[in-house]
């Protein structure tokens, strides 16, 4: 048990449909991610929010919109997506955005595009 | 710029036995981490260990133990006792100044009985 839940698990959508993944996280912990992994590819950052406020976009295509209204909820708005776009997308928590802090991830979302 | 390096696309290993997974490391960063995770087929990243760049000591956790050898730029993970529940994909990512993980390609280990 990480303490981080993510809905729903599985998700498939059309190109034309909006969708969003949710995260929470009831530890009061400071730092939330949105990692996405497609097959046979590393894990690759996508959002950081710090203090809910984002501090990182790893060039993410502007069909990904984060939000974090709280410290304790993040959401991944999805629109117009691509088949490419299919992969499980992973949030994670960590106390501190620093070196030496453990990232606990949730679940996953896996997430088909048709 | 920051890399990470699994060179083992799978592995086997007999239950019992312990194995390494190998994983080497680049970055230009002073002060960094290291980190290994395990997933399972359900997905959900399992933190397993970590070892900081200034640690003197090897990080341990039970049946996991990281090899670090830092003029090398390596930091393996040796499981010992091998156990079947111990199948699955397993990750060294490399944190940085910030909190920003790099991941490799990973390594898939499988326990046979």
């Amino acid at each position: 048990e990480t303490g981080v839940t993510q809905t729903p698990r599985h998700l498939v959508m059309g190109m034309t449909n909006k969708k969003s993944l949710k995260c929470e996280q009831h530890l009061g912990h400071n730092a939330m991610y949105w990692y996405k992994q497609s097959a046979k590819k590393p894990l690759e950052l996508m959002f950081v929010y710090n203090f809910k406020e984002q501090t990182e976009n790893n060039s993410v295509p502007s069909r990904f919109s984060p939000e974090c209204p709280n410290s304790s909820h993040l959401f991944l708005h999805l629109h117009t997506l691509q088949p490419e776009d299919s992969a499980l997308y992973l949030c994670a928590r960590s106390q501190a955005y620093t070196v030496d802090e453990t990232q606990s991830f949730g679940p996953g979302t896996r997430l088909l595009v048709l | 710029a920051q890399k990470i390096t699994q060179t083992q696309p799978g592995m086997f290993v007999q239950e019992k036995e312990a194995v390494t997974l190998d994983c080497t490391y680049d970055t230009s960063d002073q002060s960094y981490g290291l980190f290994w995770y395990k997933q399972p087929s359900s997905g959900e990243m399992i933190f397993l260990i970590y070892q900081g760049s200034y640690d003197e000591q090897n990080a341990t956790e039970g049946r996991y133990s990281l090899n670090f050898q830092k003029a090398r730029k390596s930091a393996n993970l040796v499981i010992s006792a091998s156990q079947l529940g111990d199948s699955a994909m397993y990750f060294c990512p490399l944190g940085g100044a910030t909190n920003k993980l790099i991941f490799g390609t990973g390594t898939l280990l499988a326990v046979q009985p």
